[in-house]
Formats: structure tokens, sequence, C-alpha cells
């Protein structure tokens, strides 16, 4: 497609059920990264995903966070035994590698808003 | 650590009025700097960039330059409209030993522009 694209557009949930978020990056784009945006905490960095390497699992809140990216193109956050404070916008971006000095735009999808009750 | 600090909104504004958004940097390097922007019920999109000092990021009439001596990169607009109002985060991004070239972002500054 055109742009990153992420499904469900909207999630509500039960406390203690598990989600998966899943992103669709642009075609060609071999970075792609997870954010989340809440009210409290803005936007925070979650997780990094270059290639085929392992991905960079530091930006995570907690171990009930788990990110996998299959054939280096689409890739879905799982939320395990979610918590109220776990809802927020969850954002997926995607860029070309990045190199020295970061410049290279990343380019964000329309996000997925969960919602746990 | 890397770190971005903006002007905390909301910022009221009438028609035509002049805009600035203060952002300022900590890096241990040399990043690049971004604006992006939200408008209401819409995703993040990029707005302008700078990739080294002293380049000017332009678009849609926003400016903003990289000033590394301040460490700032802050947004103005000579003439806002109506359509302009939205939320604006100033962001850096660093790719360099230890940083995987993650995006740091201010907290936001919501701009809100009256006909």
């Amino acid at each position: 497609g055109a742009g990153v694209s992420q499904s469900p557009s909207n999630k509500v949930t039960e406390k203690g059920k598990d989600v998966e978020l899943r992103c669709d990056p642009i075609s060609g784009h071999t970075a792609l990264y997870w954010y989340r945006q809440s009210l409290g905490q803005g936007l925070e960095f979650l997780i990094y995903f270059q290639g085929n390497s392992a991905p960079d699992k530091s930006g995570l809140p907690s171990d009930r966070f788990s990110a996998e990216r299959t054939g280096g193109s689409v890739s879905t956050l799982t939320i395990q035994r979610t918590q109220q404070e776990d809802s927020a916008v969850y954002l997926c971006a995607s860029s070309q590698a990045p190199t020295t000095g970061g410049r290279e735009t990343q380019y964000f999808g329309p996000g997925t808003r969960l919602l746990v009750l | 650590g890397d770190s971005v600090t903006q002007m905390e909104g909301p910022v009221t504004l009438s028609e035509e009025a002049f805009l600035t958004i203060n952002c300022t940097y900590t890096a241990t390097g040399y990043p690049s700097l971004f604006w992006y922007v939200q408008y209401p019920g819409e995703g993040l999109q990029l707005l302008l960039k700078a990739t080294k000092a002293d380049d000017k990021g332009s678009n849609k009439g926003f400016e903003a330059t990289y000033r590394k001596e301040t460490t700032s990169f802050h947004l103005e607009k000579g003439s806002v409209q109506v359509s302009d109002s939205a939320v604006y985060f100033c962001a850096l991004r660093a790719f360099y030993g230890g940083s995987q070239g993650n995006l740091i972002f201010g907290k936001g500054t919501k701009l809100s522009v009256k006909p």
C-alpha cells in the first residue's frame, strides 16, 4: 500500500485479556518502530525492528508486551493480561534503514486506540 | 540520555497571527530534528525536518532552523490559519552507538487558531 496501515483501528478489551495489534509497513522499508501515545506519558518508543536482525526491545514497559515481525514485513504487537494502564493509542512507523544522523523520515500509521475496561 | 523539551500549550491565536513554538534538545551526538503534526482525528504527519546544523526545514509556510549553538529547533509561521489547529510535536532522531534510531518526542503543543 501507499502508507503504513494498522489494524484494528479501535479495540476494547477486558482487563486480563490478551490483545494483538497489527502493522503493515510501507513496502521496502526495512525499519519498523512501535510507539505508544498516552495522555500521561506522551509519545514513547516501545520496540524497533531492522530487517531480520533481533529487535531492540529496550522500550517495552513490561514482559507482558512482545512483538514479532514476520518475513521482514508485517509486525504484530501482543499485550498479554492487559491492564487499564495499557489503554493508549499504539502507533507503528516505518522508514528506510537508519544511517548515521538518523535523517530518514519515519512514516506513521493511523494507530490502534486500545481501551482496557 | 537524549531528550526534547517543547513549550507547553495550549496556544490560542487569532487567524493571521505569528506563531512560535519553542523546542530545545539534548543529545550526545548529531541528531536529525523533526516537527510532526497531528490534526484532530488524524495520525502523525511529518511537517518538516532538518538533518544538520544551520539547515532550515520548511513546509506549508512553517519553518524551523537547526541551531546547534543553542540546541534549538523552534517552529515558526508568519500567518496562521484556522486549518493549522493541531498538536505539534518536536522530535529528534539519532543513530549512533547505543541508539536505534527511534524518535524521541517532546510532549506536544496544542494550537488552536480562532477566526
